[in-house]
């Protein structure tokens, strides 16, 4: 198994512009988390689907950012505008289990260095 | 107060000593913990969880969870140079969700 993909591995924008972060879960894991860790928040859970719908998005910062999975396959992670508060290291997450259970593990993706100047 | 701290380190100990971890945590309806290690440029991966009072161990890592004192800790024996990383705890709230410490800072000096 390739392991939770994420892409890019590294993204430098301006100011004002989009960012689309995109992350592929390991196959049959019907639970997928996105997080965002820097140094002065540490790792920080923004949102997570089961079964491609969101379940909790009460980590997400504000309006500027949305997620999606449009498939089980496939999510994205976008940012409009950006702005510099924004740089970060994006991880994806997915596991088999749900939250809560006994069997519950997290595998994460390489994740994605946004940098915003 | 914050959900889930962690002493930043950095923790120095000589190769082959013990380090002992440490986390506290707010939320007395917890019930999961999780130890996650992480490589600098890294992303985290599990090495441990509990869910019960008491000691579980595997291999050199011992996890300890205390929840009338709501403490987590995590032993690694024979500390190598390669157990060198940020060493995160992670508690999942009566509500599901996880929560992250900032991670503790480790360093087996060779």
């Amino acid at each position: 198994d390739a392991g939770v993909i994420q892409s890019p591995r590294h993204e430098v924008t301006e100011m004002g512009q989009e960012v689309t972060l995109r992350c592929k879960p390991i196959s049959g894991h019907d639970y997928l988390f996105w997080y965002r860790q820097t140094m002065m928040r540490g790792l920080e859970l923004l949102i997570y689907f089961n079964n491609n719908v969101p379940i909790d998005d009460s980590g997400m910062p504000e309006d500027r950012f949305s997620a999606k999975m449009p498939n089980a396959s496939f999510s994205t992670l976008k940012i409009q505008p950006s702005e510099p508060r924004d740089s970060a290291v994006y991880f994806c997450a997915s596991s088999l289990d749900p939250p809560g259970s006994n069997l519950y593990e997290q595998y994460f993706g390489p994740g994605t260095r946004l940098t915003v100047t | 107060q914050k959900e889930v701290e962690q002493n930043s380190g950095p923790l120095s100990v000589p190769e082959g000593a013990i380090a002992s971890l440490n986390c506290t945590y707010s939320d007395r309806g917890s019930q999961s913990f999780f130890w996650y290690r992480q490589y600098s440029g890294k992303s985290p991966e599990l090495i441990m969880f509990i869910y019960s009072n008491g000691d579980k161990e595997d291999g050199r890592f011992t996890a300890q969870l205390n929840k009338a004192s709501q403490y987590v800790s995590l032993l690694i024996r024979d500390s190598q140079p390669s157990d060198s990383a940020t060493y995160l705890c992670a508690v999942q709230t009566g509500g599901f969700k996880t929560i992250f410490g900032a991670g503790t800072r480790l360093f087996v000096k060779a």
